[in-house]
């Protein structure tokens, strides 16, 4: 079925680095694309999208991209901060169907 | 700013039991989705409706069902409730139908005895 994963479960890096956190997609279909990021006990938090018709788009340092030919997603954070430590869920979307990745766990250490 | 609202918060029932949970989208928001999140799993969508029609259906159970009502708000009805059904049930709302950013509310915690 549909699915969409992660490479790595989790990801530890020093504060100041940058991040990278990859996942895979599957479903041709999806045009739409977002990261999440959920803390212990929270609920899902937007971060960053991306359309389809798209292969980067950048917010406040953070940078999404996009790569239909190898159906890839990556989220990069810029200077990584102890308060970026969470969950970070990628997202497909086809329609009004959402589907999550397993999530990636980022660990920053002070 | 108005966030999604959901209630309860907590929820415990017994094996075989109805429950109901509740959602408020963000005022002017016309699609509430829900999800269903088991301990350190990815949340995995249920159900969408979009202006008070059903838009989309995910791996939502037989025994689960859900609405939108003319106030927009939502509501999951879980019925025989099930051990496995124990989880974090997270509605989110967005405005402007599929392909735009969802807000998520703080999520029910339904523990089944």
């Amino acid at each position: 079925g549909e699915s969409v994963g992660l490479h790595l479960p989790t990801l530890s890096v020093q504060e100041g680095d940058n991040s990278i956190i990859n996942c895979a997609y599957s479903n041709s279909a999806s045009d739409y694309f977002i990261w999440y990021k959920q803390e212990s006990g929270k609920g899902p938090q937007f971060i960053i999208d991306i359309r389809s018709n798209m292969d980067k788009r950048q917010g406040q340092r953070v940078t999404v991209l996009l790569n239909k030919t190898v159906k890839h997603l990556s989220l990069q954070i810029a200077a990584t901060q102890p308060g970026d430590s969470a969950v970070y869920f990628c997202a497909e979307s086809a329609g009004f169907k959402t589907i999550f990745g397993a999530g990636t766990r980022l660990f920053v250490k002070a | 700013a108005a966030g999604v609202i959901q209630s309860p918060r907590h929820l415990i029932k017994e094996k075989r039991e109805t429950a109901t949970l509740k959602c408020y989208p963000i005022p002017r928001h016309d699609t509430v989705y829900w999800y269903q999140q088991g301990p350190g799993q990815d949340p995995q969508f249920l159900i969408s409706f979009y202006e008070k029609m059903q838009s989309d259906k995910g791996s939502i159970p037989d025994r689960f069902s859900a609405q939108q009502f003319s106030d927009y708000h939502s509501e999951l009805n879980m019925s025989s409730l099930e051990l496995g059904d124990s989880a974090l049930y997270f509605c989110a709302s967005s405005l402007g139908g599929r392909g735009r950013e969802q807000f998520f509310g703080p999520g029910t915690r339904l523990t089944v005895l």
